[in-house]
């Protein structure tokens, strides 16, 4: 068990569904990410959240909505997506970002295709 | 051109074999390099952490190198299992304000057959 849990494992959805993936820690950590990673692509950092507060937005299109209700949970609200959105989506938590010892530990992501 | 390059993109080597993968960066200053391995289907794992005065870190069968001049990293892999068979990522944390940034390389995927 990784200690973050996301769900659904799998999700298809059209292009003009609204769906909603969830993302729980169990570590006690104070950040939260979203990351998309397609194939053979490098990972892409979307959002983080530190103390419930979003830090960071990386030119993210606005179909991708993010909510942080406290440290141990987060969201990613999806809707009228394009097909290039297929990805695995991946959640992660860290004590700090980006402190020298605070490895992200990351959830077993989300496949979203959509259709 | 992605700041972070690995290389080989993927690899095949027989069980019981030693394997190293490159990761070569031109991201500059850097806190630390990290290595993850991610099983199909799951997400990444950390191996190592190492900072930038650090030039070697082991985890197991797992030895991971840093050669700061060169901008060079290695993972060196002994007496491979079928369970090392995944993808295998360097992660450079480039000093950007308070708290970091982190660049990805692309992976390399291993296959190690019996």
């Amino acid at each position: 068990e990784t200690g973050v849990t996301q769900t659904p494992r799998h999700l298809v959805m059209g292009m003009t569904n609204k769906k909603s993936l969830k993302c729980e820690q169990h570590l006690g950590h104070n950040a939260m990410y979203w990351y998309k990673q397609s194939a053979k692509k490098p990972l892409e950092l979307m959002f983080v959240y530190n103390f419930k507060e979003q830090t960071e937005n990386n030119s993210v299109p606005s179909r991708f909505s993010p909510e942080c209700p406290n440290s141990s949970h987060l969201f990613l609200h999806l809707h009228t997506l394009q097909p290039e959105d297929s990805a695995l989506y991946l959640c992660a938590s860290s004590q700090v970002p980006g402190a020298n010892n605070s490895p992200l530990h990351f959830g077993n992501g989300t496949r979203l295709t959509v259709t | 051109k992605n700041q972070v390059e690995q290389s080989p993109q993927s690899l095949i080597i027989l069980e019981g074999k030693n394997c190293t993968l490159q990761c070569n960066y031109t991201v500059s200053p850097f806190s630390n390099l990290r290595w993850y391995k991610q099983d199909t289907g799951r997400g990444p794992v950390s191996l190592t952490i190492m900072t930038f005065s650090e030039n070697t870190k082991s985890n197991g069968r797992y030895t991971a190198t840093l050669d700061a001049d060169t901008k060079q990293s290695s993972l060196h892999i002994t007496a491979s299992q079928l369970s090392d068979s995944a993808s295998y990522i360097c992660v450079v944390n480039l000093l950007f304000g308070n708290t970091g940034k982190l660049i990805f390389g692309q992976g390399t995927t291993l296959q190690v057959k019996p």
